[in-house]
């Protein structure tokens, strides 16, 4: 199983980078990472995903580590609209494993 | 693009019961996922279908089953109701594809009494 485990909750101060750590030791070589967050009363929303190497879109990056046992997804300025819960998930081709999600609070 | 649309948004049902939830994919979807999160829980991995067939199962009873239609819309069926089946019911849509992101609906909140 691609399980993970992640900070119960984390807090920042808004306008400033917010760096969510994931562990995924026993992911296999061909499971992609990917990130959601998700408010209350909604679905999770997707973040941003990838195999090996850092990936950058207009929402966050991701740092993968070079043996792929752990990720972080990187806010560059959280504003209060970052606060959710935020999970990382090994993907294998048929199955999904969510971590229990780090609860992310971004004061004013 | 329409995104993922599920339904009924909530049901009460009572133990023993049979329920059945709604879920439309995206637009160019092909895939379809169900999940199952309890209050203050990740959510968990039911089911995934694709060309209207099972493909990859989390650790559910057979009691939830499912279906795909050829329109890659899909059902979540579970019989036999139990209590500690209370949750928030998801579902994602995507490509069959690896490197393809899930989209999620607002799921059905589903109680159970």
């Amino acid at each position: 199983d691609a399980k993970t485990t992640q900070p119960n909750s984390m807090e920042s101060n808004e306008e400033e980078p917010v760096h969510l750590p994931c562990n995924h030791s026993t992911i296999s070589g061909t499971d992609y990472i990917h990130w959601y967050r998700q408010l209350p009363s909604q679905g999770p929303e997707y973040v941003i995903h990838g195999l090996t190497s850092n990936v950058n879109n207009r929402m966050a990056s991701l740092a993968i580590a070079e043996d792929r046992k752990s990720s972080t997804l990187i806010l560059h300025r959280a504003t209060l609209r970052d606060a959710a819960v935020y999970y990382c998930i090994g993907y294998n081709f048929n199955k999904f494993y969510f971590g229990s999600g780090t609860k992310l609070n971004v004061k004013p | 693009e329409t995104g993922v649309t599920q339904s009924p948004t909530h049901l009460i049902k009572t133990r023993g019961q049979q329920v059945t939830l709604r879920c439309s994919s995206q637009s160019g979807h092909n895939t379809v996922s169900w999940y199952q999160q309890a209050l203050g829980q990740g959510p968990q991995f039911i089911f995934q279908y694709y060309r209207e067939e099972e493909n990859g199962r989390g650790n559910f009873p057979p009691r939830f089953s499912g279906l795909q239609f050829p329109n890659y819309s899909s059902e979540l069926n579970v019989n036999a109701l139990e209590l500690d089946d209370s949750a928030l019911y998801l579902c994602a849509s995507s490509q069959r594809d690896r490197n393809s992101p899930l989209h999620f609906g607002n799921g059905t909140r589903l109680t159970v009494t």
